[in-house]
């Protein structure tokens, strides 16, 4: 059971967007910095958004990230088959003293 | 470029102690960097679970539901950060990685990730 809630699985069309929503508290989100990775399986997470809404370097505008309140939400534009992946969410939680993650999000873009 | 590389026994005993060693190459070094670095694992086809995460200065922290079997540590000289956990079971069998927090603060994400190391537990 993870601390922050993620969908198991969303899906969208070649070209369209689609958002992956993160649902936290207040001692996690709701007070702190939220962070989107990405996975390919077999592969290393790959940060997409930290600070909020913040890219790093390399990371296409495509992907951007937000808050409000306890939930965060990551949005992808012009999907593409290769954003086929997994999406984690993950935040500081102030009450645990701990870093938490989101259980996953599987993205297919039919 | 920055590079992480976990390596250690990909194959432990029940009840024994799980040794994993990051090393850091690169454009960073962990004392220079005054950043925190981490371990995370994840089981084959789920999600990540952060063990804990480390300053070179000492600051440590434990993830709770671990923390009486972890034992995180720095090795500045040779640009390492360790994890050990202890009485290992089944349930310890997963991929584990080392990373680098984004700035100097645990609160932070991850920037870099090793390729991460499978670790099964098995007589």
């Amino acid at each position: 059971q993870s601390v922050l809630t993620q969908p198991a699985s969303v899906s969208a069309a070649p070209g369209q967007k689609v958002t992956i929503s993160c649902s936290g508290s207040s001692s996690n989100i709701g007070r702190n910095y939220v962070s989107w990775y990405l996975q390919v399986p077999g592969t290393p997470p790959k940060l997409l958004t930290y600070d909020n809404n913040k890219r790093p370097s390399g990371i296409p505008d495509r992907f951007s990230g937000s808050k409000s309140g306890t939930s965060a939400t990551l949005g992808i534009t012009g999907l593409q088959t290769g954003d086929e992946a997994d999406y984690y969410c993950g935040t500081w939680d102030s009450s645990l003293s701990a870093v938490v993650f989101g259980g996953g999000t599987k993205l297919t873009v039919l | 470029q920055l590079q992480l590389q976990e390596s250690g026994p990909g194959l432990v005993k029940p009840s024994e102690t799980l040794s994993l060693t990051c090393t850091v190459s690169g454009d960073d070094s962990i004392s220079s960097s005054d950043l925190y670095w981490g371990w995370i694992r994840q089981p084959p086809g789920k999600g990540l679970e952060w063990i804990g995460s480390i300053h070179y200065s000492g600051s440590i922290y434990y993830n709770a539901s671990l923390k009486s079997r972890v034992t995180i540590s720095v090795d500045t000289s040779k640009n390492q950060f360790s994890l050990k956990l202890s009485s290992v079971t089944a349930a310890d069998t997963t991929l584990y990685y080392c990373a680098r927090h984004a700035y100097r603060s645990p609160e932070s994400g991850f920037d870099n990730w090793g390729q991460g190391i499978l670790v099964a537990v098995s007589s």
